[in-house]
């Protein structure tokens, strides 16, 4: 089936420091992309969308200056987490569908633990 | 708004024992139902996809069926093994730019 990888798998960086999550999907092309960030016994929240070419588009209340996110490839989006702060520490993941095909494949998640 | 509410919480049961997990969603006019699994401080595994014009979807020991009238869906889970305590997601999509709308989850623990 589609694979789709996302690193890194744990990061901790300090208060005012910037991160970089990739995500890739490794045997297909995916025009879109998708963010989710999760906390602790909760359900995953849409962030936002990843268009390749083109701007994301942010769900309401998420930061587009904070997260930044790039689709420069049909293989790769990244979202950057920016001027970090400890109440950005959560678990993120990333989402891509097959071309075509409805079912959704996600990636391993990043934790990121800002100290 | 689409809800998506996965009751109970937490679950834990002898193994062997059979199993139904539910999940509810308050707007029936969806896409697809997609059940997940999550190991702790994982991503999450596709399990099974049920399509709109679907009631339900097999995969080895799993059973998915979806009421999409009643906002209802079910995972069963034959014969359930230590190695299926993990957090089960069921997630809708209401085909609107495929977002994807997910319950909190029901965390299983199958006792050996």
């Amino acid at each position: 089936g589609a694979v789709v990888s996302q690193h890194p798998s744990r990061v901790i960086c300090k208060s005012g420091t910037s991160v970089k999550i990739e995500c890739r999907s490794l045997d297909f092309q995916a025009t879109t992309m998708f963010w989710y960030r999760q906390f602790p016994k909760q359900s995953l929240m849409l962030m936002a969308t990843s268009n390749e070419g083109s701007k994301a588009t942010y769900e309401q209340g998420v930061e587009k200056d904070k997260f930044l996110i790039n689709h420069a490839s049909l293989t790769l989006s990244t979202l950057t987490v920016t001027s970090a702060h400890p109440e950005d520490s959560s678990f993120y993941i990333c989402s891509a569908r097959f071309p075509g095909n409805t079912e959704a494949f996600f990636g391993q998640g990043t934790r990121l633990t800002v100290v | 708004k689409q809800e998506v509410t996965q009751i109970p919480a937490a679950l834990s049961v002898p193994e062997g024992e059979n199993l139904v997990l539910n999940c509810s969603f308050t707007d029936s006019a969806i896409y697809n139902l997609q059940w997940f699994r999550q190991d702790p401080g994982k991503g999450l595994t596709s399990l099974l996809l049920i399509q709109s014009s679907q009631r339900e979807q097999t995969s080895g020991r799993l059973n998915a069926s979806l009421d999409k009238s009643s906002g209802r869906s079910t995972l069963y889970i034959a014969a359930s093994q230590p190695g299926d305590s993990a957090t089960y997601l069921c997630a809708v999509d209401t085909g609107a730019n495929s977002k994807l709308t997910f319950g909190k989850g029901i965390t299983l623990s199958v006792r050996p």
